[in-house]
């Protein structure tokens, strides 16, 4: 139990474009879903936290209108990386609970090129 | 604010031998630490997680330590084999501040295993 996917696992794109991605808890519901990119050698960082049905609380640092997250439903969190930059390239991984302050579980990560 | 400090920053050793790796923490005030393994290009995988009010978990040949009122929690990794090279994160949930319910990551130790 207690699994959490993401998509695209991998995707490169063109300076300016915008790219989804998707994160999906497939056998709880997730009433908290964290998202947290990782540059080559570094550890995660948290981006920003999202609570089904309500805006995200983003990190000091973080554009809130670049990284667009939606958390439409209890299963589902989307991050949009808007006019994407090649210093956007990285890994994002993003997290799910399902409650309190329990385990967070991880999703596989998704590796962001940026042309 | 919480910060995560893992020693040492990387390790190598030959098969076989048994190892320890250094977690330690700031703030006391946590729910909860959790040992990640990573291996490169990957998401992360939990190895054990300890709740504040344990002193430790096993799992295998894996022993995981918390000593919160200190501040410091330790993975045993015993008769280690080239197939546990990989980069391993601890990570505290903290329990107060602005940082609630929000994980923080130490950077890693990353350790090498040769036949």
């Amino acid at each position: 139990g207690a699994v959490v996917s993401q998509h695209p696992s991998w995707v490169i794109c063109k300076s300016g474009t915008s790219v989804k991605i998707e994160c999906r808890s497939l056998d709880f519901q997730a009433t908290t879903m964290f998202w947290y990119r990782q540059f080559p050698k570094q550890s995660l960082m948290l981006m920003a936290t999202s609570n089904e049905g309500s805006k995200a609380t983003y990190e000091q640092g973080v554009e809130k209108d670049k990284f667009l997250i939606n958390h439409a439903s209890l299963t589902l969190s989307t991050l949009t990386v808007t006019s994407a930059h090649p210093e956007d390239s990285s890994f994002y991984i993003c997290s799910a609970r399902d409650g309190g302050v329990g385990e967070q579980f991880f999703g596989p990560g998704t590796r962001l090129t940026v042309l | 604010k919480q910060e995560v400090t893992q020693i040492p920053a990387a390790l190598s050793v030959p098969e076989g031998e048994n190892l320890v790796l250094n977690c330690s923490f700031t703030d006391s005030a946590i729910y909860n630490l959790q040992w990640f393994r990573q291996d490169p290009g990957k998401g992360l995988t939990s190895l054990l997680l300890i709740q504040s009010s344990q002193r430790e978990q096993t799992s295998g040949r894996l022993n995981a330590s918390l000593d919160k009122s200190s501040g410091r929690s330790t993975l045993y990794i015993a008769a280690s084999q080239p197939g546990d090279s990989a980069t391993y994160l601890c990570a505290v949930t903290n329990a107060g501040g602005t940082s609630y319910g929000k994980l923080t990551f130490g950077q890693g130790t990353i350790l090498t295993v040769h036949p």
